[in-house]
């Protein structure tokens, strides 16, 4: 069964600092996904790594994917405020699209 | 460009009722669809996809089914709401396997 974890689940840092979230799987993919919820909102996809060593950046996040460790990065530089969301990490096999848990990314000032 | 449709937005529902859910997608043919729950201050958990018309795969057992009578449109039904059946139920499609799935915007379900 294909499970993605991510960690940690809830993370408050202060506005400025830097960050990383992980996101592990557990079986073979070549493609990855980054979305991002806001609090009652839907997803917004964020990023779409389709192979490995695969980086893509856009404004202060930068996500990144290992094939062969299976994990990708979602990496938060110099934070601020408007970044404060729910990040997901999400693979997919063979039409199944499974989701970590989420990470709850508040900024605080 | 492609859209996607979900409604109702909020739906407030009491124990034993039935429920129907659609969502429709423009602007693209024979999609993969899905519908996900996610409870309250959680991950989103995958309750159907589609493949094509009429072709339905469950990933958990529940007193929910899902039905897609046209090509891009895509149902979540039930006969008899449950308490733990209240969360966010978001649709979703792409346009294949291994591609990006853009959600609707999302049911929010209260089962009274």
């Amino acid at each position: 069964e294909l499970k993605v974890e991510q960690n940690p689940l809830f993370l408050s840092m202060q506005e400025g600092k830097n960050y990383t979230i992980y996101c592990n799987y557990s079986t073979t993919s070549d493609r990855l996904y980054w979305y991002r919820q806001d609090p009652g909102k839907s997803l917004e996809s964020l990023f779409v790594l389709l192979s490995n060593g695969a980086v893509k950046q856009e404004g202060r996040l930068m996500a990144s994917l290992d094939t062969k460790a299976r994990l990708s990065t979602l990496h938060i530089t110099a934070a601020v405020h408007d970044l404060s969301a729910t990040y997901f990490c999400a693979v997919d096999k063979y039409n199944d699209m499974r989701f970590g848990a989420g990470t709850r990314l508040t900024v605080k000032p | 460009s492609q859209t996607i449709h979900q409604w109702p937005a909020t739906l407030v529902q009491p124990v034993g009722s039935p429920l129907s859910l659609e969502c429709t997608v423009e602007g693209t043919s024979n999609p993969n669809l899905y519908w996900y729950r996610q409870a309250a201050g959680r991950g989103l958990q995958l309750l159907f996809y589609s493949v094509g018309i009429g072709q339905i795969s469950s990933e958990v057992p529940q007193n929910l089914s899902a039905s897609r009578p046209q090509d891009r449109q895509f149902i979540l039904s039930s006969k008899k709401l449950l308490l733990s059946d209240s969360g966010f139920y978001l649709c979703a499609w792409s346009v294949g396997p291994n591609t990006e799935a853009f959600f609707g915007q999302g049911t929010r379900l209260t089962v009274v």
